[in-house]
This record gives structure tokens, C-alpha cells and sequence, in this order.
């Protein structure tokens, strides 16, 4: 089955709400990675974060390792939040190799 | 500022050509990455290159081939390109937190 699962797979907000995204995997991992991605667009990292909870700006990581599982928190969104957030994990040690989720998918309208 | 230069951004080649994708950074990073980008498959690893002439095989190796001559430039090769190597690219650099860049988006005829 697939390492790493995201969920929503899509997400529909009025600009100002809140957005919780989930990234559940199912195995050990040796480190974590959120980005986000506007349509045909490239990667933007938004967090490097192997344990605990970490802050920039409006968004908020926090990974817990023992229950497998990384969110991502978008408050007070803005329709510049519109586009997909992907997480990747590196379950190899010291591999560098990632596996990604397929992504939410967020569109935050007006 | 940390930078991930990819050249060219579009390419258009007809089945049976070769076709050179380059990749630079200029943050010495040790270990470089090649990506593609398919809808419902998302990104899947190609190669990872850990320094000049270290290259290992990513998840989805066949019909590419990797060079890495300089820590600063990493090059994806598709020899005889084939219509299901239509995709977009993505190349990476780390430390450890992976940096992308732009992206090419190739098509094959």
C-alpha cells in the first residue's frame, strides 16, 4: 500500500477560514517535508520538520512521530493559499530519498 | 538567496531524439535530484546523485541516464526519447531540506 497518505484530497475554503491537513505514513521516517505548489508551478518548502511542532507566519507543522502522522495548519487562509500542498517523507536513513503524497488540493475563494 | 536553475523551462522533441536537461545550484550542495511530475502519479524519484560521479538509481531509472561532472551541475539524459517520457521535470539540490527547481516540462511527438 502506499507510505505516505494525504488527506483531504481536495479542500474548498471562504478566505478567512482555517485549513487542517493531514499526511499519515505508514512506516518509520527519518524526516518530514511539507511544500507547496501553485498550478504548473515548482516546489516551495514550506517546512523541514522530522518532530514536533514548528511555525512561519499563518501556517503551523507539527509531526508526531509515534503516531505516524504530520498536519499542516493554514490560518486565516487567503486565495494566494489556492494550490497543492504535498508531503514527503524520507523513511531510508540518510538516503535522501523522499516519497511523496499526492497532495491537497486547496482552492480558497473570495 | 538559495537557488535551483533549470535549462531549458520547454522542450518539444520528436520520438527517437536525445534531449539534455540541466540542473544547477550554486549552494555546494553534496547531493543533487531528479524528479518527474505526472498527473495521478505525482513526483517519483529518477536519480539521486550524492557528489561528482556518485549517482544512484531513484525508483523510476529506465530510459534515463544521469551525469555529474561538477558538484554544481547535474544533467538528466533520455537517450532516443520515447512519447512516455512526455512529463515535467523537476531537479533538486540538499543538505538535507530539498530545494526545487522551476521545472521543464518536456513533450515528445
Amino acid at each position: 500500500g502506499q507510505q505516505v497518505q494525504q488527506s483531504p484530497a481536495s479542500l474548498v475554503l471562504q478566505e478567512g477560514e482555517n485549513a487542517e491537513l493531514q499526511c499519515n505514513f505508514s512506516t518509520s521516517l527519518n524526516s518530514m517535508q511539507w511544500f507547496y505548489q501553485r498550478p504548473g508551478g515548482s516546489l516551495v518548502s514550506l517546512f523541514y520538520n522530522p518532530s514536533g511542532t514548528k511555525h512561519s507566519g499563518r501556517l503551523t507543522s507539527t509531526t508526531v512521530i509515534k503516531e505516524r502522522r504530520s498536519s499542516l495548519h493554514i490560518s486565516s487562509s487567503q486565495t494566494t493559499d489556492s494550490g497543492t500542498y504535498l508531503c514527503a517523507l524520507e523513511t531510508g536513513a540518510n538516503t535522501g530519498k523522499l516519497t511523496f503524497g499526492h497532495g491537497t488540493i486547496l482552492r480558497v475563494h473570495p | 538567496d538559495m537557488k535551483v536553475t533549470q535549462m531549458p523551462r520547454y522542450l518539444i522533441k520528436r520520438m527517437g531524439e536525445n534531449v539534455l536537461l540541466e540542473c544547477g545550484q550554486d549552494m555546494s550542495h553534496e547531493t543533487m535530484y531528479w524528479y518527474r511530475q505526472d498527473p495521478g502519479l505525482g513526483l517519483q524519484l529518477i536519480y539521486i546523485s550524492y557528489d561528482v560521479d556518485s549517482n544512484s538509481e531513484g525508483d523510476i531509472p529506465k530510459g534515463y541516464r544521469v551525469s555529474r561532472k561538477k558538484r554544481e551541475h547535474f544533467s538528466l539524459i533520455l537517450d532516443s526519447a520515447k512519447t512516455n517520457q512526455t512529463s515535467v521535470y523537476f531537479c533538486a539540490s540538499s543538505p538535507y531540506e530539498q530545494y526545487f527547481g522551476p521545472g521543464t516540462r518536456l513533450t515528445v511527438l
